[in-house]
Order: C-alpha cells, then structure tokens, then sequence
C-alpha cells in the first residue's frame, strides 16, 4: 500500500520565480491539505482540497495556489517566490470519513536564493 | 486564538530513561489530540491519538492521555531508546478539520 508520495523531493529557484509541487495521497484518500514547516518551526496549515475545491485556508498570501485534480491527487503553486518561502512543503492525505486523521508525505524541500 | 504550547527543548535523556514532553493546548470546543514525530529528513508519523476527554492514546511504548480540564495531551514512555531520537509535534485537530502543532520538541537518546 503506497503511502502519501511528493515530487521532487528537492528545489532550488530564484527570487520572483514560480514553482509546482506534486503531491499524491495515499490510496483510499480523498482529501489533500498542504503545510508549510519552516526550519526548526512547526509545520504551517496552508489549506485543503477535497472534491477538487478548496475548502479551508490557512493565513497565506494568494500568491500561495493549488488545485486537485479527478485522481485525487494535487498541485501547490507558489508564485514571486520571496527568501522566506524557503521551508520544507508538506502534503498529508486523509479520507473524508476521518479527515481528522492526516498522513504525510516525506515532504519537499525549497529553497529560494 | 487557538495554538499548542510544547515543551522547549531540546531534551537529552540516557537509554531506558523515563520521557515526558508536555503539551498543552488553547481551543474551542472539543478537538481531536495528535502526537507526530519526524526523524531526520523525513515528513511526519502519526505516533498516537485521542479524539476525546480522558481517551488514552498509545503506540510503541508511547502514551498520552487527553484532559480536558488542564487542556493537556502530554506524551510519555516508561523506557526510550536510541532509536526514539527524532523531533516530536504536538497538534490538535478542531471544527475546521486542520492540524494546528506546536513548535516541536528535540528529543535525543544516548547510548
């Protein structure tokens, strides 16, 4: 049973740059919530997708976008990348049925210079 | 608002020492309890869970016991191991079904 799978796994860009991550949840999930976990900080709810909507928000500027797509699956896109997006990104998968219960994938790690 | 408070670390224990990381949490209404740790490089585990008032969380010799009149969730083990080393995130989950976590603690286990 595959878990929770996120690509790449490592990313540098440059300032004002965009950037995707891809996350795939783990099988049986439906539901898609991203985090951002800065150095030696907690991870940061960014928001969750379920039925390929947007359904809570964290305190994140709109430059940070996502999408989810009919597999399930989903995207973070995060636009004019500033020194301080630089963190490690954390997708986690749940089933609607137990959405409390999220499960992570090993995460990417961004780094904008 | 809503957050999680952890013990500061980090804390640096000798093998077959006892472990407590204290967790205490400010919410509305009635949250479900997590413990979460992360080793090097990795994302987050699910360790253990409580979904409500004096529930017991526990796995791999890890417990934590929600209470709702301190607002407390703190994680303990009778005996740590080497392999125990990692960091260690407190969170809850409310109404808005999204995890809040404390800012972690750093636990280290010496041979």
């Amino acid at each position: 049973d595959a878990g929770v799978t996120q690509s790449p796994t490592h990313l540098i860009k440059t300032r004002g740059q965009q950037v995707t991550l891809r996350c795939s949840p783990k099988s049986g999930h439906d539901t898609v919530s991203w985090y951002q976990q800065a150095l030696g900080q907690g991870p940061q709810f960014i928001f969750q997708y379920y039925e390929e909507e947007e359904r809570q928000r964290g305190n994140f500027p709109d430059r940070f976008s996502g999408h989810q797509f009919p597999n399930y699956s989903s995207e973070l896109n995060v636009n004019a990348l500033l020194l301080g997006d630089s963190a490690l990104y954390l997708c986690a998968s749940s089933f609607q049925g137990s959405r409390e219960t999220q499960y992570f994938g090993p995460g990417t790690r961004l780094l904008v210079l | 608002g809503d957050s999680v408070t952890q013990m500061e670390g980090p804390v640096t224990l000798s093998e077959e020492a006892f472990l407590t990381i204290n967790c205490t949490y400010t919410a509305t209404g009635y949250p479900s309890l997590f413990w979460y740790v992360q080793y090097p490089g990795e994302g987050l585990q699910l360790l253990l869970k409580a979904t409500k008032a004096d529930d017991k969380g526990s796995n791999k010799g890890f417990e934590a016991t929600y209470r709702k009149e301190t607002t407390s969730f703190h994680l303990e083990k009778g005996s740590v191991q080497v392999s125990d080393s990692a960091v260690y995130f407190c969170g809850y989950s409310g109404s808005a079904r999204q995890l809040t976590f404390g800012s972690g603690t750093q636990l280290t286990v010496l041979p």
